[in-house]
């Protein structure tokens, strides 16, 4: 069965970095691509970015001077790290893997970052 | 970057109407095998996000017929058919054919 789950932590101070991981499992990193997508309260989805399966990265413009995406395959695992959090980084993060024909099929259960001091 | 655009933020229906949803395309999202890369996404009360629609027009496996996904190019449209009350949720579209990804603003279908 295929799952994703995130984990990290529920509030971060603004100026500082924010940390989460994704732990797959049912499928392989080296197969199929994980992306970020968060959503701010009361907001659409916005795309963050993307490891892809080759091991290569791709970010949103808006974001990819903050933002790190980086992967454990042997532990099945996929990192963001994002620096220089503001207030409207407050989201909920979801990673998510697409089929073979470019859609998600596959999302976690998403994790709630507020940013706050 | 694509830049998807969905008009409507809101949309506001009755249950048993039908009901368009539209999403433009700042280039087109035809790629070379002939597919176009738009898929539709609803999202629910509970946060959950479930694709609907890939290749602008295939339905994901379980998707009711009366979710119907056409359009070409740049313009691409959701259509429901006889809207159920389990249908008022947003609709979100997203465009995969190059990289950065991005999805459209969406739209919340509501009741009337």
């Amino acid at each position: 069965e295929v799952q994703l789950k995130e984990s990290g932590p529920g509030l971060v101070q603004p100026s500082q970095t924010l940390s989460l991981t994704c732990t797959v499992s049912g499928f392989s990193l080296t197969d199929y691509s994980v992306h970020w997508v968060r959503q701010p309260p009361g907001k659409g989805l916005e795309w963050m970015g993307v490891m892809w399966s080759g091991g290569s990265t791709a970010y949103n413009s808006a974001l990819k001077s903050r933002l790190s995406i980086s992967r454990d395959t042997s532990k099945s695992q996929v990192f963001l790290k994002m620096n220089s959090l503001q207030t409207e980084d407050t989201a909920i993060y979801y990673c998510t893997r697409p089929t073979g024909s470019n859609y998600f099929d596959y999302w976690g259960q998403g994790v709630m970052v507020t940013v706050s001091s | 970057q694509i830049m998807l655009t969905q008009q409507a933020e809101s949309l506001w229906i009755s249950p048993g109407e039908r009901v368009s949803i539209t999403c433009r395309a700042s280039q087109s999202l035809l790629y070379t095998d002939g597919k176009h890369y738009l898929s539709w996404y609803q999202q629910t009360p509970g946060q959950t996000t479930k694709a609907l629609i890939y290749h602008a027009s295939v339905r994901t496996d379980g998707v009711p017929t009366r979710f119907i996904g056409s359009g070409s190019g740049t313009e691409f449209t959701l259509s429901i058919e006889h809207v159920q009350p389990e249908d008022f949720a947003i609709y979100y579209c997203l465009q995969t054919l190059k990289s950065p990804w991005t999805f459209g603003g969406g739209t919340k279908l509501e009741l009337k």
